[in-house]
């Protein structure tokens, strides 16, 4: 079993760039696909990254997602940051078939 | 277009047992390459993931909940449902339902509360 971890908040001005990790406490964060989601307050979670980096149609490409093997961590980079974007973001991948979600991270934007 | 919808009481006494049930639509639930997921979040909290089921009806279930949940699929309906017995106040949550394999898809959720 692992656990993923992220940063509990983050923030950051509008038009700036901002990256969310999400670690892996074991085994290699390329062994399984992350995946990670959106959730807007009183919304259900959305997804804005799949299998790694690929984004579904409608999540803009602001929207980025890459892993990092020498950290062991997974990625999410939001660009030309708005208000908009001000959400939780929660990371996402697979221990054999069960899911493992990471705490969430509480996005800013001011 | 996959939509999944979750459907069940939005209130269940404490002991008592919760079922929910997904509807798919636009698609198959009889397709290989997706598993099926309930998902729930506690008011303030992050997500948990409760199990899924494959359409042959594999499951894979979280260990700490193993013990009171069953999830079943039924192919003619295009439903899936999750059964959770002895429900507690710390079982109030949103459930949601859930597709993977490829592309995710969620439903909106159903909020369930749980009374004493």
């Amino acid at each position: 079993n692992f656990m993923l971890t992220q940063p509990h908040s983050v923030s950051e001005s509008p038009g700036k760039a901002v990256t969310i990790s999400c670690t892996r406490s074991s085994g290699n964060i390329a062994s399984n696909y992350v995946q990670w989601y959106q959730q807007r307050p009183g919304s259900s979670p959305t997804n804005v990254i799949y299998e790694d980096n690929q984004r579904p149609s409608g999540v803009p490409d602001r929207f980025s997602g890459s892993l990092d093997s020498s950290s062991n961590s997974a990625s999410l980079t939001i660009s030309g940051l708005t208000t908009e974007d001000e959400a939780d973001y929660y990371c996402q991948s697979y221990d054999s078939n069960n899911w493992v979600f990471g705490g969430g991270t509480r996005l800013t934007v001011l | 277009q996959v939509q999944l919808r979750e459907s069940g009481p939005g209130l269940v006494k404490s002991s008592e047992t919760l079922f929910l049930t997904c509807t798919v639509s636009g698609g198959s639930i009889s397709i290989s390459r997706y598993y099926w997921d309930w998902i729930r979040q506690p008011p303030g909290k992050g997500l948990e993931w409760i199990g899924s089921i494959h359409e042959t009806g594999t499951t894979d279930y979280n260990p700490s909940l193993k013990s009171r949940v069953t999830i079943s699929v039924d192919t003619s309906k295009n439903q899936f449902s999750l059964m959770l017995t002895s429900v507690a106040a710390a079982d109030t949550a949103v459930y949601f339902c859930a597709r993977h394999g490829g592309l995710p898809i969620w439903g909106q959720g159903t909020t369930v509360s749980v009374s004493a």
